[in-house]
């Protein structure tokens, strides 16, 4: 059974620029949950995706968004980037029931010059 | 607000040790707690996962223990190997709500078995 995967693996963008994230869950699971990870404040909540809908939102401002289409498949925006958005963005997948762990991908490393 | 810490921030023990991970959370009202580990530049791999109303989980060499009301969990492993090497994190699934997805993460130990 294929793991979350996510894609690009690494990107290089400037700042002002925009970037989208993919990630495709694991067959069957229909949350979706993004988290960036940096070394400073650690791995922070962004947003989760249920059947297509933003089900609960992190503390960031409005330049990230995300979606989530009906193949469960989602994808994360970021517009206007800055410095301090660099960081490894990970996409996490599950059944969406109490007591089901969590599934994690490898990551987009995105990094902002 | 909940916050989780977990000490210590960085384990160094020679190979075969018996180890304990600890961590603990300021909210009790939780669904459940995962174990996590990650590897360098990688995801996190999901070690355990233990419900509210259960004390322990076992996996192989791993075991993790849940004390609810003082807010604790450790994470126990047995004849630690180099392999074992990794950051470990702790997170937490907040009770009250229908979303499943959204934990609240502990800042990692860093662990490292030498031969």
């Amino acid at each position: 059974k294929a793991g979350v995967t996510q894609t690009p693996r690494y990107l290089i963008k400037t700042r002002g620029q925009q970037v989208t994230l993919s990630c495709s869950p694991i067959s069957g699971h229909r949350s979706v949950s993004w988290y960036q990870q940096t070394p400073g404040q650690g791995l922070q909540f962004l947003f989760e995706y249920f059947s297509e809908t933003q089900r609960n939102k992190g503390n960031f401002p409005g330049r990230f968004s995300g979606r989530q289409f009906s193949n469960s498949r989602s994808e994360m925006n970021v517009s206007t980037l800055e410095l301090g958005d660099s960081a490894l963005y990970l996409c996490a997948s599950s059944r969406d029931r109490e007591g089901s762990p969590l599934h994690f991908g490898n990551g987009t490393r995105l990094t902002v010059t | 607000k909940q916050e989780v810490t977990q000490i210590p921030a960085a384990l160094s023990v020679p190979e075969g040790e018996n180890l304990v991970l600890n961590c603990s959370f300021t909210d009790s009202a939780i669904y459940n707690l995962q174990w996590f580990r990650q590897d360098p530049g990688k995801g996190l791999t999901s070690l355990l996962l233990i419900q509210s109303s259960q004390r322990e989980q076992t996996s192989g060499r791993l075991n993790a223990s849940l004390d609810k009301s003082s807010g604790r969990s450790t994470l126990y492993i047995a004849a630690s190997q180099p392999g074992d090497s990794a950051t470990y994190l702790c997170a937490v699934l907040n009770a009250g709500g229908t979303s499943y997805g959204k934990l609240t993460f502990g800042q990692g130990t860093i662990l490292t078995v030498h031969p």
